[in-house]
């Protein structure tokens, strides 16, 4: 069973730019794992963002994006806002099965 | 649209089983899966159930000692956790895949206790 794995924790200054990733002891994360990238407030269940790789919802602001960077799946945040402190984790599909990150918890100071 | 609705919270004693429900409105063609998050703590996917043939794949880490099972006629899922531990105590969620988007269902606490 692989293991994906996600920094901890980040900072980033509002209005900054900020990349979180998401790696898999297996190997490269690809296109075929559909990465999923969601955002998780407290409290609350986790809201996606993206999905397989790079795919926004109507509901996720533009400053957010998805893509494939040095064998792990990436989200870039540019331009921080104070909303966007919140905990982000990546899902990675095996087959049929899911493995999901640690989390990421995001500051933005 | 697609709706999730779980069963409510549960108190077990150690070495006990718990089953969790998970009733679906709505279409949905995608597998059922199953998912816990202790507080603070990484999401956990524990297993899945088909909606076409309701095979099952569980993860290596509750292989064994959960079942997921279904009642198609009442569209309702049900995850099973037998051998209960103090480790179990945490939120378990239904969740369903559809359009790109995770629909969650509102989560179920298990407390595992003596």
């Amino acid at each position: 069973q692989a293991v994906v794995t996600q920094e901890p924790s980040l900072t980033v200054s509002p209005g900054g730019t900020v990349t979180l990733t998401c790696g898999s002891s297996s190997g490269a994360v690809t296109s075929g794992h559909w990465p999923y990238w969601f955002q998780q407030k407290s409290g609350q269940a986790p809201r996606t963002l993206i999905y397989d790789v790079s795919n926004r919802h109507p509901w996720t602001p533009a400053r957010f994006s998805g893509s494939l960077l040095g064998g792990k799946a990436a989200l870039t945040l540019s331009g921080a806002q104070p909303e966007d402190e919140a905990v982000y984790h990546c899902l990675v599909s095996y087959g049929d099965a899911w493995v999901f990150g640690g989390g990421t918890k995001l500051t933005v100071l | 649209q697609v709706q999730l609705v779980q069963s409510g919270a549960e108190v077990k004693k150690p070495g006990a089983s718990v089953k969790v429900s998970c009733k679906v409105s709505g279409y949905t063609r995608n597998g059922l899966h199953w998912v816990r998050q202790a507080p603070g703590q990484r999401l956990e996917w524990i297993g899945k159930i088909n909606s076409g043939d309701g095979k099952t794949l569980y993860s290596q880490t509750f292989q064994g000692r959960v079942a997921i099972t279904r009642d198609t006629s009442a569209n309702i899922a049900y995850m099973e956790l037998s051998s209960l531990r103090s480790e179990d105590t945490t939120l378990y969620y239904c969740t369903t895949q559809m359009g790109g988007n995770l629909y969650w269902g509102q989560g179920t606490p298990l407390t595992v206790s003596t």
